[in-house]
This record gives C-alpha cells, sequence and structure tokens, in this order.
C-alpha cells in the first residue's frame, strides 16, 4: 500500500510565524505536490517537485517555499504566516506512469491566528 | 481559463437512485488522463477511477463509470445505487501528460444521499 504521510494533522500558528509542514512517501515516487484546498476552490497548486532538489512553482506560490533534499520528503515552507494562509493542505505524490493517480496525505489543518 | 470546471456545487440523490456529477474540462493537448476523486469529511482523498484521452470505452469501477464524451470535453462521473457512505465531495482532476504532469483540480461537488 502506498503511503504518504504528513507531519500535523492540526496545526495553530501566530501571524509572523515560520511553518514547517513535512510531507514523506514510502513508495519511491518521482513527482510531489502541495496543494492548497478551500471552500468553492477545490484543490489549487502551490509547488511540484519531479526530483530531488528540483522544484516548479505551481499556480499559487506567493508567500511559501519548498524543499526535498531527499526524493521521500517533500516540505512545505512558510516563512512568515498570515491570516489568509489559513486553510487545509494536501501533499501528495505519483509516478510518472500516465495512469497513475496522485496519491495523498491525510491532510494538514492550518489555522493562522 | 478554467482547466476543469465542476458546475453543481452540490446535489441531493436518494439512496439506491443513480446519479451523475458533471466535469468538463479544456486542453489544448492530445494525450491527457481524467481522474475523479472521493473526499469524505474526514479529509482524505480516494482515487475512484481513470479515463485516458485515448481510450475509446468508457472507464468503469464496481458502481462508478465515467462517461467520456471527447468532442465535447466532458467527462462525467455516474454513481449506480446511491449508499449513505457515497455523501461526500466529488473532485473531477485532469493532467497533461506534457506539462510536467501536472494535474488541475475542479472546484468539487458536494454529493448528499437522503434515506
Amino acid at each position: 500500500d502506498v503511503k504518504v504521510t504528513q507531519s500535523s494533522r492540526y496545526l495553530v500558528k501566530r501571524t509572523g510565524e515560520k511553518v514547517f509542514l513535512e510531507c514523506v512517501q514510502d513508495m519511491d515516487h518521482e513527482n510531489m505536490f502541495w496543494y492548497r484546498q478551500d471552500p468553492g476552490l477545490g484543490l489549487r497548486l502551490i509547488y511540484f517537485s519531479y526530483d530531488v532538489k528540483m522544484k516548479e512553482k505551481g499556480d499559487i506560490p506567493e508567500g511559501y517555499s519548498v524543499s526535498r533534499e531527499k526524493k521521500e520528503r517533500f516540505s512545505l515552507i512558510l516563512e512568515s504566516a498570515s491570516t489568509n494562509q489559513t486553510s487545509m493542505y494536501l501533499c501528495a505524490s505519483q509516478t510518472g506512469a500516465e495512469q497513475e493517480t496522485q496519491y495523498f496525505g491525510p491532510g494538514t489543518r492550518l489555522l493562522v491566528l | 481559463a478554467q482547466k476543469i470546471t465542476q458546475t453543481q456545487p452540490g446535489m441531493f440523490v436518494q439512496e439506491k437512485e443513480a446519479v451523475t456529477l458533471d466535469c468538463t474540462y479544456d486542453t489544448s493537448d492530445q494525450s491527457y488522463g481524467l481522474f475523479w476523486y472521493k473526499q469524505p469529511s474526514s479529509g482524505e482523498m480516494i482515487f475512484l477511477i481513470y479515463q485516458g484521452s485515448y481510450d475509446e470505452q468508457n472507464a468503469t469501477e464496481g458502481r462508478y463509470s465515467l462517461n467520456f464524451q471527447k468532442a465535447r470535453k466532458s467527462a462525467n462521473l455516474v454513481i449506480s445505487a446511491s449508499q449513505l457512505g457515497d455523501s461526500a465531495m466529488y473532485f473531477c482532476a485532469m493532467r497533461e501528460l506534457y506539462n510536467f504532469n501536472k494535474f488541475y483540480f475542479g472546484s468539487g461537488t458536494k454529493l448528499n444521499v437522503k434515506p
């Protein structure tokens, strides 16, 4: 079974804090993704990575950065959290195969006060 | 322009009846994949069904089938014999193979199954 884990299910942070969200997958997948999910907007891609140390901006990268030092781990960093970053954050991984789905972690609900 | 459009924010269906969730997509690629996911209130995303752009037959997985109309760029999900456990958010997604394997998601449809 593919497993994607995220470091926290729920997180409460203060405005201005630096926040780290960690994601680990155990299936040796090349591609990893970070999304945020907001009501009525679906999932929006923040960043993705197709190899170690490689990253590409998604549709809404502003205010975020990422790190992929090892193949299995993809971190999302909020350099200075703001209230408009309160959201559900989902990590996913996939192989490069055409019909392969993305496998999602359980999500982290982040509240920035 | 929106890559994936789901026009039904919420839907109700009676238990044991069939329901169709709409999805239209926009791409100029010839090769792409279409996916449907279910997200219960617990939050995890569950993969349901896949349709490749070159597949001639509509995909089926148990009670789920995908009504793929390529010329109309639509990929509607049909759930037959609805169950109470089908109540959830449903997301349509598209993968463009020549664009870094990016996935695009719709805004979702909240399905409520009534007993």
